[in-house]
């Protein structure tokens, strides 16, 4: 079964400064990812998704991942971090588009004035 | 406009009761879902449906029932016998299963224990 891991429940950075949220998959087969994004009280929406050809992904919001197979992780970075970016960000994974997406616990993110 | 509706946005349980918890899209999508959602354990998945009439148990469907009778609804009930209800719940619905970059979210039930 496939699975993710995000590295860190917290994180924290000035505004301004690079923004790095973790994840790891696992995958017998080669995986479709996602990073959602969840802003208070809401439900999520789609940053950007990996699912094949370019391993390097941009999203919306200034929001890129890279898809690194021989690591098996899919790293979301900003290069500035902008208060707006406070929020709990998720990485999901799914087989080929066939399976329910299976989520991880999520990265929330504090920008800091 | 298109989207996912759940509803009530807040709701209270007394022991032993069952509440339902509705979802209701204008997508046409094939396939819906129903998520909960605790601090730190990130989206854990209770029941989701590919078609009209059929619905498969996620990772965590004890305590919990579906109907899927409408392509538009997808309501979810939780029985008394789930005995921590308490959660914020996400409905979302996807044009076919495991259509990440199509999965549309609704905007939540948190279900609270009185």
């Amino acid at each position: 079964a496939q699975s993710v891991t995000q590295l860190g429940s917290h994180v924290s950075v000035s505004e301004g400064a690079l923004v790095l949220l973790r994840c790891n998959y696992s995958s017998s087969v080669p995986p479709y990812l996602f990073w959602y994004v969840q802003y208070p009280n809401q439900g999520l929406q789609l940053l950007l998704k990996y699912t094949t050809g370019a391993t390097l992904v941009k999203g919306i919001n200034g929001f890129e991942a890279e898809f690194k197979k021989s690591e098996t992780s899919f790293h979301l970075t900003k290069p500035s971090a902008h208060m707006s970016d406070a929020a709990e960000y998720f990485c999901a994974v799914t087989i080929s588009g066939n399976t329910p997406l299976v989520f991880g616990k999520g990265t929330r993110l504090s920008v800091i004035a | 406009d298109g989207g996912i509706t759940q509803s009530p946005k807040y709701l209270f349980r007394k022991e032993g009761q069952n509440v339902t918890l509705s979802c209701e899209q204008n997508l046409n999508h094939d396939a819906m879902y129903w998520y909960r959602q605790d601090p730190g354990q990130g989206l854990r998945l209770i029941y989701y449906s590919q078609i009209v009439n059929d619905f498969q148990k996620g990772d965590i469907a004890e305590g919990y029932s579906v109907s899927r009778e409408k392509k538009e609804s997808f309501p979810l009930t939780v029985t008394s016998a789930q005995k921590n209800p308490t959660a914020f719940y996400l409905c979302a619905s996807s044009i076919s299963l495991g259509q990440g970059e199509k999965l549309f979210f609704g905007s939540g039930t948190q279900l609270s224990v009185l």
